[in-house]
């Protein structure tokens, strides 16, 4: 079984920090990496894409990839209390024959005001 | 901006009847997937469709589940007799290349929160 792996959490970061989360996986031949946001009770909402090593910024958001040591992260800079929401990893990994999108567990993220 | 839309948003249902949940995918979009996250659990994959046939299914896609794409639009998902354990928010996305090749990002639709009593 390919896993995704993040830490639960809660974060909570302040108003105007760096919240960093952190997302492992085990399948050394994926190759697309994904962050999404859900909020409570709705759908996961795409973030990021990234395919390469290294970073990745868009806006507040910067997705940094490390496929050495299999590890991708969302650095969400001047955190708003809106951005207060579970944070979802996702990463096309092979289950039996099937490549598929694989989701970790997600982090809960509170942005304090 | 273009989105995926499912239908209904809320069904409750008795162990053991038949649901069918709607999806239109984003019009241009090649690839339709199923997943569902049952509550406070992850978000799981049941299967993925293109040209009309099923690419890739899970295990927990068995024989009670069925895709179909009647028309041009719609995209459903059937569950044959329904069990306490499906109970979950079923979410329909779409892609315009197979997720896992290339870039392959999935837009999910709002959810159908399916409860069986």
């Amino acid at each position: 079984q390919k896993e995704v792996e993040q830490n639960s959490g809660p974060l909570s970061v302040p108003e105007g920090a760096i919240a960093s989360l952190n997302c492992t996986y085990s399948d050394r031949v994926s190759q697309s990496f994904f962050w999404y946001r859900q909020y409570s009770g709705k759908s996961p909402e795409l973030i990021m894409s990234i395919y390469s090593n290294g970073d990745k910024e868009d806006g507040r958001f910067t997705a940094q990839l490390n496929k050495a040591s299999q590890y991708v992260s969302l650095l969400i800079r001047d955190s708003q209390p809106s951005d207060s929401a579970t944070y979802l990893c996702a990463v096309n990994t092979l289950s039996g024959s099937a490549r598929q999108l694989t989701f970790g567990s997600g982090t809960q993220l509170t942005v304090l005001p | 901006e273009p989105e995926v839309t499912q239908t209904p948003s809320h069904q409750v249902t008795q162990m053991g009847q038949e649901v069918i949940l709607r999806c239109v995918p984003i019009s241009n979009h090649l690839y339709f997937y199923w997943y569902r996250q049952i509550l406070g659990q992850k978000v799981e994959f049941l299967v993925s469709f293109y040209n009309n046939e099923i690419s890739e299914k899970s295990e927990i896609f068995d024989d009670q589940f069925s895709v179909e794409r009647p028309d041009g639009s719609n995209f459903t998902l059937k569950i044959r007799s329904t069990k306490l354990e499906d109970s979950a928010m079923y979410f329909c996305a779409s892609s315009v290349s197979l997720a896992g090749r290339g870039t392959g990002e999935l837009f999910f639709g709002e959810g159908s929160r399916l409860t069986v009593l």
